[in-house]
């Protein structure tokens, strides 16, 4: 059974453009978490979709949006490029809504830079 | 306000001992815990979690330690091996039904042969 799957793998963008990064869940999953990882930091919450709806966000400015699909899948779009958005975009995605428990299973990421 | 810090940023070990990662956490209203690997380029790796209704879970050379008198998570991997070099972290969810994992910055644990 396929993990949680990301895409571009990897992507340049010049400051002030906007990217967008897209997520397919774990079959039968329906909740969607992305992360952002800066280079030598933690794992900073973003955004958590379920049933898509956004359900709960981190202390990020609003260029930082996205949306769930009707399927699961989910996209992250960042406006505005600023050079410390470079990072390494995770996602994750457990089964139906949140509870603690459950699991939730991270992509390999997709790595952002902004020249 | 809510943290989740380790107290040794690098551990490093011999192939075949045993490795002991530590976790403090501040938040006591945290009910959910988990420890993620998370090896160069790559995503995290779910290796085990706990409820705070328990103070210890075993999982495959794993085992997962819950103070929650001193709000305290440890990590014990046994016989480690070359393969268990990564970065691990803690997370703990403190917001209940409302997702909020909150990661620690992790901890590098380096096996030498």
């Amino acid at each position: 059974e396929a993990g949680v799957t990301q895409s571009p793998t990897h992507l340049i963008k010049t400051r002030g453009q906007q990217a967008t990064l897209r997520c397919s869940p774990i079959s039968g999953h329906t909740s969607v978490y992305w992360y952002q990882q800066a280079l030598g930091l933690g794992l900073q919450f973003l955004l958590w979709y379920d049933e898509g709806e956004e359900r709960n966000r981190g202390n990020f400015p609003p260029r930082f949006s996205g949306r769930q699909f009707p399927n699961y899948s989910s996209e992250l779009n960042v406006n505005a490029l600023e050079l410390e958005d470079s990072a390494l975009y995770l996602c994750a995605s457990s089964s139906r809504g949140w509870s603690s428990g459950n699991t939730i299973y991270f992509g390999e990421g997709s790595w952002l830079t902004v020249v | 306000g809510e943290s989740v810090g380790l107290h040794l940023p690098t551990l490093s070990v011999q192939e075949g001992d045993n490795s002991i990662i530590n976790c403090a956490y501040s938040n006591s209203a945290s009910d959910y815990f988990i420890w993620y690997k998370q090896e160069s380029g790559k995503g995290p790796q779910f290796i085990i979690d706990i409820r705070s209704n328990m103070d210890k879970r075993q999982g495959q050379r794993v085992t997962v330690l819950l103070n929650k008198t001193v709000k305290h998570l440890s990590l014990q991997i046994a016989a480690t091996q070359p393969g268990d070099s990564a970065v691990y972290f803690c997370a703990e969810n403190s917001g209940g039904s409302n997702y909020k994992l909150t990661f620690g910055k992790g901890t590098l644990l380096t096996v030498n042969p």
